[in-house]
């Protein structure tokens, strides 16, 4: 059974730039979430997506969006990027209600 | 008001020691609750479910009180291996698997 698997796993980008940030879910999964850890937090819910579209939003500005797949995969695209969005980005999957199965995590650093 | 508040810690315990963590959740109409597990620099995982009954597996012992909000972990017999920060987790309300997270308890145990 393959994990969740998240690319890149480290990135650098200046303010202002845009990032997109991928997410291959669980084998059998159907739902992705997305989660922003900044240091010494708990996670942040960002959204969810269930059958390609978005199922759910958390208290996230527009400028952060997202994909999902056929294949279930998705990305998290984050447009104008401020240093504040400076964070590990966390992706997990999940089959409807079951418990959520995380990924290595992106860790973005905006200068 | 958070939604998830944890004592933040640190926990500094001997080997052998016993341990117990505290959360309080404030949306009485939540459902699921969780304890995650998340060493550092590294994504959350689930240690275990926490039941109304109350559960054990191994070492680890979880209680939910609903009247009150409130959800602990026991942990007996503590192991080097134990120093994790320790995430109280609970499912929002709503119809979809939406996790908010405490912002973490850490746990340090020394020889």
């Amino acid at each position: 059974e393959t994990g969740v698997t998240q690319s890149p796993t480290h990135l650098i980008k200046t303010r202002g730039q845009q990032v997109t940030l991928r997410c291959s879910s669980q084998s059998g999964h159907n739902t992705v979430s997305w989660y922003q850890q900044a240091l010494g937090q708990g996670p942040q819910f960002i959204f969810q997506y269930y059958r390609e579209e978005e199922n759910g939003r958390g208290n996230f500005p527009p400028r952060f969006s997202g994909l999902q797949f056929p294949n279930y995969s998705s990305e998290l695209n984050v447009n104008a990027l401020e240093l504040d969005d400076s964070a590990l980005y966390l992706c997990a999957s999940s089959l409807s209600n079951s418990p959520l199965h995380f990924g290595n995590g992106t860790r973005l650093t905006v200068t | 008001r958070k939604e998830v508040e944890q004592d933040p810690g640190p926990f500094n315990v001997p080997e052998g020691a016993t341990v117990a963590f505290n959360c309080t959740y404030s949306n009485s109409a939540s459902q699921s609750f969780f304890w995650y597990r998340q060493d550092c620099r590294k994504e959350p995982k689930l240690l275990m479910s926490v039941y109304s009954s109350g559960n054990e597996d191994g070492r680890f012992t979880a209680q939910l009180n609903r009247a009150s909000q409130y959800i602990s972990l026991l942990i007996r017999d503590s192991k080097l291996s134990d120093s994790a920060t320790y995430l109280c987790v609970v499912n929002s309300p709503g119809g979809y698997n939406k996790l908010i997270f405490g912002a973490g308890t850490r746990l340090a145990v020394h020889p």
